[in-house]
């Protein structure tokens, strides 16, 4: 199996502009989970997703974030508008419900915004 | 509030000792405590779990204990090597799915 993939795995952009994040779970886990991680916080559960399904979002930090799971296979995690305070790594994870549920993650994407 | 709290930011070690990690948590009752493993600019690896009902599992030189009156995890690696280096986070799975990390020790093992 090819892991959890996320991209793009580096982003830089300029305040006020449009970022989407990607992620594709690893085939056969029905649960997903958006984490963002800094220095100072360290990793933060931003909302997770059983069977496509938004289950808790109260990790999202304001309403210029957004995620959404339109199938089984893909995810994304949408800021706008972005602002300097959200550079961070954001990372995905899948794991399959039902189990001891360990959380298998993707590299990341580094955001950095200007 | 709830929080998860891990010893000492870094911790340094020499070669062939044990190094011991510690894991502390408040107002969560977990269902299960798990230890990964992170390498920079990498994501976290998945190492071990441990049941609330379970004090002690080990695995090869890894030994992860569970005292849920202390609302405390240890985590333990025999004959450290410096190829353990990297950093450790704690994470407590709540009966509703819902994963919260630990800000992670980072070990190094000194050759």
């Amino acid at each position: 199996d090819a892991g959890v993939i996320q991209s793009p795995r580096h982003e830089v952009t300029e305040m006020g502009q449009e970022v989407t994040l990607r992620c594709k779970p690893i085939s056969g886990h029905n649960s997903l989970f958006w984490y963002r991680q800094t220095m100072m916080r360290g990793l933060e559960l931003l909302i997770y997703f059983n069977n496509n399904v938004p289950i808790d979002d109260s990790g999202m930090p304001e309403d210029r974030f957004s995620a959404k799971m339109p199938n089984a296979s893909f995810s994304t995690l949408k800021i706008q508008p972005s602002e300097p305070r959200d550079s961070a790594v954001y990372f995905c994870a899948s794991s399959r419900q039902g189990t001891t549920g360990e959380l298998f993650f993707g590299e990341g994407s580094r955001l950095t915004v200007l | 509030s709830q929080k998860i709290e891990q010893n000492s930011e870094a911790l340094n070690i020499q070669e062939g000792k044990t190094a011991t990690l510690t894991c502390n948590y408040t107002n969560y009752s977990p269902a299960y405590l798990q230890w990964y493993r992170q390498d920079p600019g990498r994501g976290p690896v998945f190492l071990l779990l441990i049941r609330e009902n379970e004090k002690e599992k080990r695995k090869e030189r890894l030994k992860v204990t569970f005292d849920t009156t202390l609302k405390q995890s240890l985590f333990h690696i025999t004959a450290s090597q410096p190829a353990d280096s990297a950093t450790y986070l704690c994470a407590l799975r709540t009966g509703g799915n819902q994963f919260y990390f630990g800000t992670g020790t980072s070990l190094t093992v000194i050759p």
